[in-house]
């Protein structure tokens, strides 16, 4: 079956560190592969996403993410965190139907 | 940039009783779905919808589901008699095309059944 996996329930980094969120896929084929973020009472924002092609993608707020198919892996980054980083990350990948399956998500905690 | 608007930002409802909600996707977008997220838990496709019908629905979306596009604006999310288990945010969210185009969800509605 397909699925999305987030290891990580809760990380908790200090203010300027580096950040690396996991996120693990299991799907036929290399799926559609995208990051959300939803703040407090918010909704969903795109951060990025990958459809094929260069294996690091660029997104949005200094967030990047890296595809290496041999791991099934689409991980998160950012290499130094501010206070408003601090949400909840959203791992999804959607395949040859549009969609999306969720991972449990990753609460990011920031301290000063 | 253009959003998704979602209405009303939070509904109360007793159980049994019908709801509806509302979304206004964004303007030039042919694709709609509907996720729901239950308090801690993940994000759960309910259905898409394209073209005037329902082009793939999940489990969860069963006979007391329905989804509608009653003008050119408006798409809308009916409960016809709610459950206690029906609490959760939905979310609305639209595309310009299928599959290899990223989703864009709107705020929210956050139903509480009593």
């Amino acid at each position: 079956a397909q699925s999305v996996t987030q290891p990580d329930i809760h990380i908790t980094v200090s203010e300027g560190a580096s950040l690396e969120l996991r996120c693990n896929y299991s799907y036929g084929a290399t799926p559609y592969l995208f990051w959300y973020v939803q703040s407090p009472g918010q909704g969903l924002q795109l951060l990025l996403k990958y459809f094929s092609g260069d294996t690091l993608v660029q997104g949005i707020k200094g967030f990047e993410a890296e595809f290496k198919r041999s791991q099934s892996s689409f991980n998160l980054r950012k290499p130094s965190v501010h206070w408003s980083d601090a949400a909840e990350y959203f791992c999804a990948a959607s395949g040859n139907t549009d969609k999306l399956i969720f991972g449990t998500g990753t609460r990011l905690q920031v301290f000063p | 940039e253009p959003e998704v608007t979602q209405t009303p930002s939070h509904q109360v409802t007793q159980m049994g009783q019908e709801v509806i909600l509302r979304c206004v996707p964004i303007s030039n977008h042919l694709y709609f779905y509907w996720y729901r997220q239950i308090l801690g838990q993940k994000v759960e496709f309910l259905v898409s919808f394209y073209n005037n019908e329902i082009s793939e629905k999940s489990e969860i979306f069963d006979d007391q589901f329905s989804v509608e596009r009653p003008d050119g604006s408006n798409f809308t999310l009916k409960i016809r008699s709610t459950k206690l288990e029906d609490s959760a945010m939905y979310f609305c969210a639209s595309g310009r095309l299928h599959s290899n185009q990223p989703q864009h969800f709107g705020d929210g509605t956050r139903l509480s059944i009593l």
